[in-house]
């Protein structure tokens, strides 16, 4: 079975300040990794994902994400902090089910990021 | 193309009303998946809808409903709400069941 965990629940930098959100996961077969980002009372905005190709992937407002699959981890970064990137973020993985041909779909808890002046 | 757009976006409903939702996917997306958002819960999977058929099901009482129509269009229905289900109701489309998916604004349900 496969899970999700993002191992902070809280980050908080500051403006300028590198941000690094952390993300395991667990999978059986090849798996598709997704960061979303959702601000107060919106709905998730795909920030970037991971579909089996290059293993660093560039996504909106300079975030990137590297998988590594030797440590089962797709973490999120970004060089420098701005304002407007506080927010909540969502760790996700799609993966094959065992024998039914079906994808699942499993979401990290959330991460929430502040972002100090 | 458009986006994922949700119907209405506020709701405010009494105690044992019941409510309905309405989801339109984007073009040519089959798959219409349902989510519960709350401050204690975070994000809870409803249900999903493929093809007019539901595929998945989260872990919610028979008082949540659903069904998608031909134009995959999706609605869910709760029946006799309770307090506890004041939430934000997150609708999501996606070409392939349980891949990529894109959201819709939210439905903010308020239950007083």
């Amino acid at each position: 079975a496969q899970s999700v965990t993002q191992l902070d629940s809280h980050v908080s930098v500051s403006e300028g300040t590198p941000v690094l959100l952390r993300c395991n996961y667990s999978s059986s077969y090849s798996p598709s990794l997704f960061w979303y980002v959702q601000h107060p009372n919106k709905g998730l905005q795909l920030l970037l994902k991971y579909t089996s190709a290059a293993t660093l992937v560039k996504g909106i407002n300079g975030f990137e994400a590297e998988f590594k699959k030797s440590e089962t981890s797709f973490h999120l970064t970004k060089p420098s902090a701005h304002m407007s990137d506080a927010a909540e973020y969502f760790c996700v993985v799609s993966d094959l089910v065992r024998d039914t041909g079906r994808r699942a779909l499993t979401f990290g808890s959330g991460t929430r990021l502040q972002v100090q002046p | 193309k458009a986006g994922v757009t949700q119907t209405p976006r506020y709701l405010i409903k009494t105690r044992g009303q019941q409510v309905t939702l309405s989801c339109s996917p984007i073009s040519g997306h089959r798959s219409v998946s349902w989510y519960q958002q709350t401050p204690g819960q975070g994000l809870q999977f409803l249900f999903e809808y493929f093809s007019e058929t539901q595929r998945n099901k989260g872990n919610f009482p028979g008082r949540f409903s659903g069904r998608q129509f031909s134009n995959s269009r999706s609605e869910m229905n709760v029946s006799t709400l309770e307090l506890g289900d004041s939430a934000l109701y997150l609708c999501a489309s996606s070409l392939e069941s349980n891949n990529e998916q894109f959201f819709g604004p939210g439905t903010r349900l308020t239950v007083l």
